[in-house]
Parts: structure tokens; C-alpha cells; sequence
């Protein structure tokens, strides 16, 4: 199975600040990547797909780029409701995988 | 807009079977994949596997000899069957889907949580 892993595991942030969330895969999976936002209680939210291709009604403030074997997703400037769980998710190989998160929190 | 809802008891004992359903308003299940993953409490999510709506699966091979996953077309739903289970099944279940097999998960349930306990 494809391993993916994501720096940093915690990341402390303030309201305004970018934001940089990165996720490295064990082989290359082409742009088969997904970014999700995950708030407590809450199911995953998807807000990137195809590494790079922003879903419809997420704030243009999100950003994602990579190929192959390292992907990074992008906050220009962090809101309130952005401080969540971030997950990266690969759907280039079964089974598919996900990242182990990065919190960004106060 | 589509809506997924996963219902099912919440406490199962031991060694017995873990069965959840999903069902979809606001669209058809037809022509689409209808997957099942797991998150245990604080952790990472898990890829159980996926359904698509003329029957074909593909389980994640960490749990393929314990899960059956079914679809119920005429009910607009699908199934989950997690067989011998223990505490380690202990986690919020989703239900998602995608649209083709290159394709992200695009749309989830809320979750509902399944405690193994005796």
C-alpha cells in the first residue's frame, strides 16, 4: 500500500498567517492527490482533488501543488474557521490511503 | 444536494458482526462507487472499501476477510458487514462516494459511531 506521510503533525498558527501543509508519498501517484479539512465531529470536507484543482466553493485562499511523491497544501491566510485537521488522501492505488493529519491550531 | 446517512447500532459486542447502511437521498445510487471508511477515536482515517452500484467491490486487503460490502439499489443504498470484530473496530464509520475510479471522495455521511464492547 501507498504510505503517505505529512509534516508538520501540529501546527501553531495565527489568524492571517500562510500556511504550508506538506504530504510525501511512498511511490509516485501522479497527481492523485486529495486534500481534506476535517473540523472535531465533523466528517472530512474535500477541498482539493488532482493535487492542484480547487473543489467547487472552497475559498480561493486554498492551495494545492506536487506530482509524483510530494504534494503541499497552501493557506494564504488563515481564518477562524480554518483552524482544523488536514488530510492528505491518495487514489492512485487501492487500497486507498490517507495521511495521518496536521492540526493547525492557535 | 446528496445526502449519505449511516445508521446502524452503536455498541456490538466481541467477536460478533459489525453491520451498517448507508443510505442516499438527493441523487441516485446508480452509475456512481459507494465506499466505506473508518476513523477509531483521535486517530487517522481508514479505507474499508468500496461498492460499485452494479455490485462489483474492492476491499482493502488489511480487513478483506472480515468485510462484505452490498448495495440495495432499489432502496438507494448500500451495506457494510465487519464480521469478528474486536475493540480495534471501535471508531466512527463513514459512508462516501466517488464517481470513477480516478475520482476523490466527494461526498460523506456525518459518521456514526460503532463501540465493541462486552
Amino acid at each position: 500500500a501507498v504510505q503517505l506521510t505529512q509534516s508538520p503533525s501540529s501546527l501553531p498558527a495565527s489568524v492571517g498567517d500562510r500556511v504550508t501543509i506538506t504530504c510525501r508519498a511512498s511511490q509516485g501517484i501522479s497527481t492523485a492527490l486529495a486534500w481534506f479539512q476535517q473540523i472535531p465531529g465533523k466528517p472530512p470536507k474535500l477541498l482539493i482533488f488532482d493535487a492542484s484543482t480547487l473543489e467547487s466553493g472552497v475559498p480561493s485562499r486554498f492551495s494545492g501543488s506536487g506530482s509524483g511523491t510530494d504534494f503541499t497544501l497552501t493557506i494564504s491566510s488563515l481564518q477562524p474557521e480554518d483552524f482544523a485537521t488536514y488530510f492528505c488522501q491518495q487514489f492512485n492505488n487501492y487500497p486507498y490511503t490517507f495521511g495521518p493529519g496536521t492540526k493547525v491550531d492557535i | 444536494q446528496l445526502q449519505l446517512q449511516e445508521s446502524g447500532p452503536g455498541l456490538v459486542k466481541p467477536s460478533e458482526t459489525l453491520s451498517l447502511t448507508c443510505t442516499v437521498s438527493g441523487g441516485s445510487i446508480n452509475n456512481f462507487y459507494w465506499n466505506w471508511i473508518r476513523q477509531p477515536p483521535g486517530k487517522g482515517l481508514e479505507w474499508i472499501g468500496y461498492i460499485f452500484y452494479s455490485g462489483s467491490t474492492n476491499y482493502n486487503p488489511s480487513l478483506k476477510s472480515r468485510v462484505a460490502i452490498s448495495v440495495d439499489r432499489s432502496k438507494n443504498q448500500f451495506s457494510l458487514k465487519l464480521t469478528s470484530v474486536t475493540a480495534a473496530d471501535t471508531a466512527v464509520y463513514y459512508c462516501a462516494r466517488h464517481i470513477t475510479v480516478t475520482d476523490p471522495l466527494d461526498y460523506w455521511g456525518q459518521g456514526t459511531l460503532v463501540t465493541v464492547s462486552s
